[in-house]
């Protein structure tokens, strides 16, 4: 079935570091592709997505390309803040529901020093 | 933007009593509402989708008299856990999409801890 991997946490990393969290799928078709961010006490809020192979998405700093060879859509961001601590959830849409669900990651916390 | 209001936030509840959480969505009308699991160091696991007016749909393996979903209006659904136990104890978290459904209209909840004692 659709399912999706991403790395386990905590990721620990300095203010102005350079951020990676991968995150591959296994899905039938071209499911759409996002990356959550989940803040202390808050809901999950998209961070952004894709729809098709090559597809970049970018918010706030963040990006994230669709690699259909590869099956995956690594989150970066080339210089994180503090204010970036929050756990990640990479998922999927499969296109076998008529995109009307979200497959979930297990989630990556990130964690960012001063 | 849209706003998903889940409450309670985290609850305390003793073996076999029953336990509602409600999700509303408060500045828009959700015609679909979903309702996760996450366990510790898991992924968000869907339980069902529900949609107003209508019986929800439960993924497999969940059972439906343990987990009651209501979505009586456009702005709130909740879900029952019945005659709870420790195993239900979670983190239970909902999420709505706008009456346009658009494919990225999914507005999540902050979520309710269960613990059951």
């Amino acid at each position: 079935g659709d399912s999706v991997t991403q790395m386990e946490g905590p990721v620990t990393l300095s203010e102005e570091a350079f951020l990676t969290i991968n995150c591959t799928y296994t899905a039938t078709g071209y499911p759409s592709l996002f990356w959550y961010v989940q803040y202390p006490g808050e809901g999950l809020q998209l961070l952004l997505k894709a729809t098709k192979a090559d597809d970049k998405g970018s918010n706030k700093g963040f990006e994230a390309t669709y690699r259909k060879e590869t099956t995956s859509f690594h989150l970066e961001k080339g210089s994180v803040q503090v204010s970036d601590s929050a756990v990640y959830f990479c998922a999927l849409s499969p296109p076998n529901t008529g995109f009307q669900k979200l497959v979930f990651g297990t989630g990556t916390r990130l964690l960012v020093s001063p | 933007g849209a706003v998903v209001s889940q409450h309670p936030s985290w609850v305390i509840c003793k073996s076999g009593t029953s336990v509602k959480i409600e999700c509303r969505s408060l500045d828009f009308q959700a015609t679909t509402m979903f309702w996760y699991r996450q366990f510790p160091k898991q992924s968000l696991m869907l339980m069902a989708t529900s949609n107003e007016g209508s019986k929800a749909t439960y993924e497999q393996g969940v059972e439906k008299d343990k987990f009651l979903i209501n979505h009586a209006s456009l702005t709130l659904s909740t879900l029952t856990v019945t005659s709870a136990h420790p195993e239900d104890s979670s983190f239970y978290i909902c999420s709505a999409r706008d009456e346009a459904g658009s494919l990225y209209g999914y507005t999540f909840g902050s979520g309710t801890r269960l613990t059951v004692v």
